[in-house]
């Protein structure tokens, strides 16, 4: 059981340049979200989804989309990135009225 | 704002000895609350939760309280090991879902 699983696990980007972040989770779980951690903070929400074709805004959305075709995919794009955006982000997931959220192994992100 | 946050940045201590990592809330709404441990390079792992309508959970050498009067959570590690090492957040679910707001977090430093 893979679990939560985003790729890349590192990448770095170029001022303006576009990129998706992707993580995909096997368990079948309704929500699925996206955060990211600064150095020495707690994790942020960015967006989030409570099904397939649902998604909604968190605390720090700007700069960020996603959709959500599937259950088991939550891509996360970046579409003009900015050094404000260098990051390690993580995506996670969960059952419908479970409080217990598995994370993913996180993809550092630096924009230079 | 509402936030979630942590008193101290760094504990030690001792191989064998209890530790308490402590949280301070200032959302009187929440339904949850969760701790999580994070290893160096990966992601949150969750430790144990409590509901708002409790003040004690007990889990494996865990154990969380709950001041709702003071809006205070704390995490007790019984037994510390140096398996125990990472960094420690509290994390309010104000819903079932993924939607959480994460403290700023406590290193946790065990010697042998």
């Amino acid at each position: 059981n893979a679990g939560v699983t985003q790729t890349p696990k590192f990448q770095v980007l170029k001022t303006g340049q576009s990129m998706t972040l992707q993580c995909a989770q096997d368990m079948n779980h309704e929500y699925m979200s996206w955060y990211r951690q600064d150095p020495g903070m707690g994790l942020r929400l960015i967006h989030y989804s409570v099904g397939a074709g649902i998604t909604d805004q968190g605390e720090v959305p700007n700069g960020y989309n996603v959709s959500r075709s599937t259950t088991e995919d939550f891509p996360l794009r970046l579409l003009s990135a900015a050094p404000s955006q260098t990051s390690v982000y993580f995506c996670a997931s969960s059952w419908t009225g479970g409080n217990t959220i598995y994370f993913g192994e996180g993809s550092w992100l630096t924009v230079v | 704002g509402e936030s979630v946050g942590l008193h101290l940045p760094t504990l030690s201590v001792q191989e064998g000895d209890n530790s308490i990592i402590n949280c301070a809330y200032s959302n009187s709404a929440s339904d949850y609350f969760i701790w999580y441990k994070q290893e160096s390079g990966k992601g949150p792992q969750f430790i144990i939760d409590i509901r708002s309508n409790m003040d004690k959970r007990q889990g494996q050498r865990v154990t969380v309280l709950l001041n709702k009067t003071v809006k205070h959570l704390s995490l007790q590690i019984a037994a510390t090991q140096p398996g125990d090492s990472a960094v420690y957040f509290c994390a309010e679910n104000r819903n079932a879902g993924n939607m959480l707001t994460f403290g700023g977090g406590t290193r946790l430093m065990v010697k042998p």
